[in-house]
């Protein structure tokens, strides 16, 4: 069964401090593994798609990268506009072309 | 610009009284999607469409219903809702099944007492 754990389920940060979220996944055939921020009360915003091991992604101060059982979002001197909850989720090649989503890291980042 | 609408936004309505929640998508994407977000639960996909007239159950599809007569538009019927169906739902599409990437509305609050 395709599967999605998220760690740890609440960061808190100062502001400057680095640090990464971890995304443990098990699926039949990766199609795609995807990070989301999410606000309070608001929609899941895209942030980045990987597909395969070793691929890494950067986009300001966030970057993910992927390995055969896990991805990292790296946040580097986060602000604390960067407080949300940050959302992985793995497509399998199951033919509902469902999303698996983790329960998700709420990342609170201190001035 | 890209993106997906729902309305209402905000909802409280009482049991059994028949509501639809309207979701559209200006992408023309095929793959459209709804789910709930419950504290404790995380997302749970209630149904899904692959495309105009193909519509199937999700993980928790009791009580609700879809149509997909258009292919921008999604809506999510609650025919008699209750109270366990109070919720934050979410409206989503992707083109496809392959890995592109979902994008989501800005979800609706519905309260039923």
């Amino acid at each position: 069964e395709d599967q999605v754990t998220q760690s740890p389920e609440a960061l808190r940060l100062q502001e400057g401090e680095s640090s990464s979220l971890n995304c443990s996944y098990t699926v039949s055939g990766l199609r795609g593994l995807f990070w989301y921020r999410q606000d309070p009360g608001k929609g899941p915003e895209f942030l980045f798609t990987l597909y395969s091991a070793g691929e890494e992604k950067e986009k300001e101060r966030l970057k993910a990268t992927l390995t055969k059982k896990e991805s990292f979002l790296h946040i580097t001197a986060p602000k604390p506009e960067d407080s949300a909850t940050y959302l992985c989720a793995v497509l399998g090649a199951s033919n509902t072309g469902k999303l698996i989503f983790g329960q998700g890291t709420t990342l609170q980042v201190k001035p | 610009e890209a993106q997906v609408t729902q309305n209402p936004r905000y909802l409280i309505t009482v049991t059994g009284k028949k509501l639809t929640v309207t979701c559209s998508q200006n992408m023309n994407h095929e793959y459209m999607s709804w789910y709930r977000q419950d504290p404790g639960l995380g997302l749970r996909q209630i149904y899904y469409s692959m495309n105009v007239e193909v519509t199937d159950k999700g993980d928790v599809p009791e009580g609700y219903k879809v149509s997909r007569k258009e292919k921008r538009n999604f809506p999510l019927i609650l025919e008699s809702p209750s109270p366990n169906q109070t919720s934050l739902y979410f409206c989503a599409s992707r083109s496809g099944l392959a890995g592109s990437e979902q994008y989501f509305g800005p979800g609706t609050r519905l309260t039923v007492t």
